[in-house]
């Protein structure tokens, strides 16, 4: 059962293009949203986060959006640049009451490609 | 602050064989996860620790187990190895605060086991 889910394996885009990652997700329990970006032979590096309490979510050159009717989350990067080709994951956790934060759901990831 | 560290980064074993990974968090962080990523399945959640206890578990069977120790470090064993243990065994901390809405959890470069 695949809660969270990345349809495209992968994605190439030209430099200076934007990019455009999604993510879909079936448990309407989610409430908090990450993307990492990882490197061959490197941990995920942690991107950036939304919560489900808002829309979007800007940090410099990346922004995320959150549908949540849809079930639905995109990372969009813009410009795209060489260094950002990597593998994006995205991942979803559900808080429980006086618990804390709970564990991630990971999709399966996406790899970019930054085409120069 | 050091991130993340696991050891060993490379591992060779043999069916049948067991092993134990390590790995030490960010300094102050009180929670450590475990996450197993292979080809094509992402990473799938193994287990949690925080304070000493497992708070959470994955769906893997008891082969896979682990500890954390009273300054935070975990470790996680994996008992009589099976070919489809082959994976990139990553190890995530966070300061999992029981008041924090977010979890943001910080990776490292994992340990490559090879099982033959």
């Amino acid at each position: 059962d695949q809660q969270v889910k990345q349809n495209s394996p992968s994605l190439s885009v030209q430099e200076g293009r934007i990019s455009i990652l999604n993510c879909d997700y079936t448990n309407s329990m989610f409430d908090y949203f990450l993307w990492y970006k990882k490197y061959p032979a490197e941990g995920p590096t942690f991107l950036i986060s939304i919560s489900s309490i808002k829309d979007k979510n800007e940090d410099g050159r990346f922004t995320v959006f959150l549908n949540k009717s849809a079930k639905h989350l995109s990372l969009h990067i813009v410009p795209s640049q060489p260094g950002d080709s990597a593998v994006y994951f995205c991942a979803a956790s559900q808080r429980k009451f006086n618990q804390g934060a709970q564990k991630l759901v990971f999709g399966q990831g996406t790899r970019l490609t930054i085409n120069p | 602050k050091a991130g993340v560290t696991q050891t060993p980064r490379y591992l060779i074993k043999t069916r049948g064989q067991q092993v134990t990974l390590s790995c030490s968090p960010i300094s102050g962080h009180r929670s450590v996860s475990w996450y197993q990523q292979t080809p094509g399945q992402g990473l799938q959640f193994l287990f949690e620790y925080f304070s000493e206890t497992q708070r959470n578990k994955g769906n893997f069977p008891g082969r896979f187990s682990g500890r954390q120790f009273s300054n935070s470090r975990s470790e996680m064993n994996v008992s009589t190895l099976e070919l489809g243990d082959s994976a990139l065994y990553l190890c995530a901390s966070s300061p999992r605060l029981l008041e924090a809405r977010e979890n943001i959890q910080y990776f490292g470069a994992g340990t490559r086991l090879s099982v033959l």
